[in-house]
Order: structure tokens, then sequence, then C-alpha cells
């Protein structure tokens, strides 16, 4: 079945060390988004590739970067996760077409827990 | 400045009954908005949309009401079932001729737990 996949599904990092969460599509999509939800609050975009072309939401902090070397594949990467970063970061994916009925498809999250 | 807004942080009824979930939004830009389902250990899965020149859409089990002048959403349930007990979350977006920095992309509510009991 086509699907969103991320690895891993539980991250444990100590404090000011670097950490890569990963996320895979068979869907083809042109758009992943890397989201980042904390207890009881809604998912915040935190930036998004067209393609290659790389889009950042205004308040994305620094210590946050992304690669997506291929269609498939994205990565997030925290620079020096601080205890504030501790929450669940969700990949999805979408066609691109800017229109309601391009339905975003969602990973099942990665749990990061900061020491 | 949070654009779509979900007050109640959860409901229950019992099964059989309706379930109506609330969302509020700012933005009168916004032209579609859709809800998500979400279960324990999964990600928010696409469960209906409504256009904003819409008041009404219907999907089976599950009905969308939007009220533009009030600038508030509903979902309606009915009958819950026990299977529904999940994490339901509003999300609204602009659409537009490409996808860019306005366009394309959800805001989402905080989202609202619901409980059906058996």
């Amino acid at each position: 079945d086509a699907m969103v996949i991320q690895n891993p599904r539980y991250q444990v990092t100590q404090f000011g060390k670097p950490v890569t969460l990963s996320c895979s599509q068979t869907l083809n999509h042109n758009v992943m988004y890397w989201y980042q939800q904390k207890s009881s609050q809604a998912p915040k975009l935190l930036f998004h590739y067209y393609d290659k072309d790389f889009n950042n939401e205004a308040d994305t902090p620094d210590n946050f970067q992304s690669r997506r070397p291929n269609t498939s594949f994205c990565f997030l990467d925290i620079r020096s996760p601080g205890l504030g970063d501790a929450a669940m970061y969700l990949c999805a994916t979408s066609r691109g077409f800017a229109r309601g009925d391009d339905e975003q498809y969602f990973g099942p999250g990665t749990r990061l827990t900061v020491t | 400045d949070q654009q779509v807004k979900q007050n109640s942080p959860s409901l229950s009824v019992q099964e059989g009954r309706i379930s109506i979930l609330n969302c509020d939004y700012t933005n009168s830009m916004f032209d579609y908005f859709l809800w998500y389902k979400k279960y324990p250990a999964e990600g928010p899965t696409f469960l209906i949309s409504i256009s904003s020149i819409k008041d009404k859409n219907e999907d089976g089990r599950f009905t969308v009401f939007l009220n533009k002048s009030a600038k508030h959403l509903s979902l309606h349930i009915v009958p819950s079932q026990p299977g529904d007990s999940a994490v339901y979350f509003c999300a609204a977006i602009r659409v537009g001729v490409r996808f860019g920095t306005s366009y394309g992309k959800l805001t989402f509510g905080q989202g609202t737990i619901l409980t059906v009991h058996p």
C-alpha cells in the first residue's frame, strides 16, 4: 500500500545532541511537510518542500533544518535539541495542487524525548 | 495568533447519539475547511471537507456545516459509534492557482478528543 513512513517511531536524545528524523513516501507526491505537535496543541507547520524548493515558516527556529535528497525521502535535523523541542513530529505529503481536495497524507509520527 | 480554534478539548457521548464538534476561525480568506481524525499511534487521516461557498456537506454519518458570517463550522456524527472515538482536528486552507507561501497549506485547530461510550 502507498503510504508515508516515519522512522524511528520513538527517539530519545540528549540535550544539545543533534538528532535526525526521517520520512519516506511511496505516493510520489510533490510536497512533503514537517509538523511539530506538542501535547494538546495544534500541529504546527515547520517547513515544506515543493519538489526541491524549500519553504521555511517564518517562526521556525534556526535550530530546525530539513533535507530532501529525492522525491521519496525527507529528513528533519534538529541541530541542538532543547527540552522545549520534545514533541511529536509529523511528516505529511500532498500533490501540491493548492486545492481544497488536495488531501494531505500523514505518517504515524516520531515521538521525540529530550533528556 | 491562532487562526483556527477548537474550544472544547474533549467530548463524551453515548453510542447511537449525535456528536457535535465545533470549530471557529478568524481568517476570512480561507477557502476550504477540513476535518481530520487521529487514532492513537497513527497520523491524522482526512475525514470530510467543505468549500467556503457551501454551507453543508454530507458523507454518510458525517455532516459538516459552515456558517461563514459567524466564522464557525461544526462536524456532526450521527449515529455515533465507539469506533469514532479519536481526536478530531479542524483545519483550514487557502486555495490558489499555484502552491505557495499563502496557498495550499493547512492551518490546524488544537483538536477535540471524542469518546463514544457503548
